[in-house]
């Protein structure tokens, strides 16, 4: 089975400038996604950024990228200029594209609290 | 109207009630999903519907039933529940097949509190 792990349980960030948040992932296949989400406070979890492993160029949405080095299986999320709508919970998660259907379930990381300092 | 609605919000229960959450979809999703969201914790997946099927049941105790009368709408029902039961409960919705490129769409959530 899959596991996704964030080695950061809470980070913070003074407003305008970068922060980078850490995910790890344990998979054997060779096709997959990568997603990040973000959950602000008592507010719906919503999609932020998604990375196809079979594509060698990092994602990028705004403010919003990615590293992603598959072959130590890491991928950070990098959000540049922060602002204090930033703050949140950031979930990694990691899916299959198997064409087994429980296989192609999302699978979570434990989650980063990102808080922003004006 | 928000794509996907959970209600209600918050729910305080005892451990010999039965009551039951509620989650509906205007998306246009075939695909719904119950997770258990607890402190410090990855989510966890509960159930999956597709086409009102359900296509997993990640070993959930049975005091947890989930219900999908059709695409839209997705209820978990209550009864005789723990107090480590307690967490936010979270519907998502996504289309099925080839449409779905693995984003699922997500309530806010149904706060949970067994007494």
């Amino acid at each position: 089975a899959q596991t996704v792990t964030q080695s950061q349980p809470e980070m913070s960030v003074q407003e305008a400038e970068t922060v980078t948040l850490s995910c790890t992932y344990d998979s054997s296949e060779s096709d997959y996604y990568l997603f990040w989400y973000k959950q602000p406070p008592s507010r719906q979890m919503i999609l932020v950024i998604r990375q196809e492993a079979y594509k060698q160029q990092n994602a990028t949405e705004n403010r919003f990228s990615v590293n992603f080095q598959k072959a130590a299986k890491s991928f950070s999320l990098k959000i540049s200029d922060s602002q204090l709508g930033d703050a949140a919970m950031y979930f990694c998660a990691y899916r299959s594209d198997s064409s087994s259907g429980s296989a192609r379930q999302l699978t979570f990381g434990s989650g980063t609290q990102l808080t922003v300092l004006p | 109207e928000t794509g996907v609605t959970q209600t209600p919000r918050h729910l305080v229960m005892g451990m010999t009630n039965k009551k039951s959450l509620k989650c509906e979809q205007h998306l246009g999703h075939n695909a719904m999903y119950w997770y258990k969201q607890s402190a410090k914790k990855p989510l966890e997946l509960m159930f999956v519907y597709n086409f009102k099927e359900q296509t997993e049941n990640n070993s959930v105790p049975s005091r947890f039933s989930p219900e999908c009368p059709n695409s839209s709408h997705l209820f978990l029902h209550l009864h005789t529940l723990q107090p480590e039961d307690s967490a936010l409960y979270l519907c998502a919705s996504s289309p099925s097949g080839g449409l779905n490129t693995g984003e699922l769409f997500f309530g806010e959530g149904s706060r949970l509190t067994v007494l």
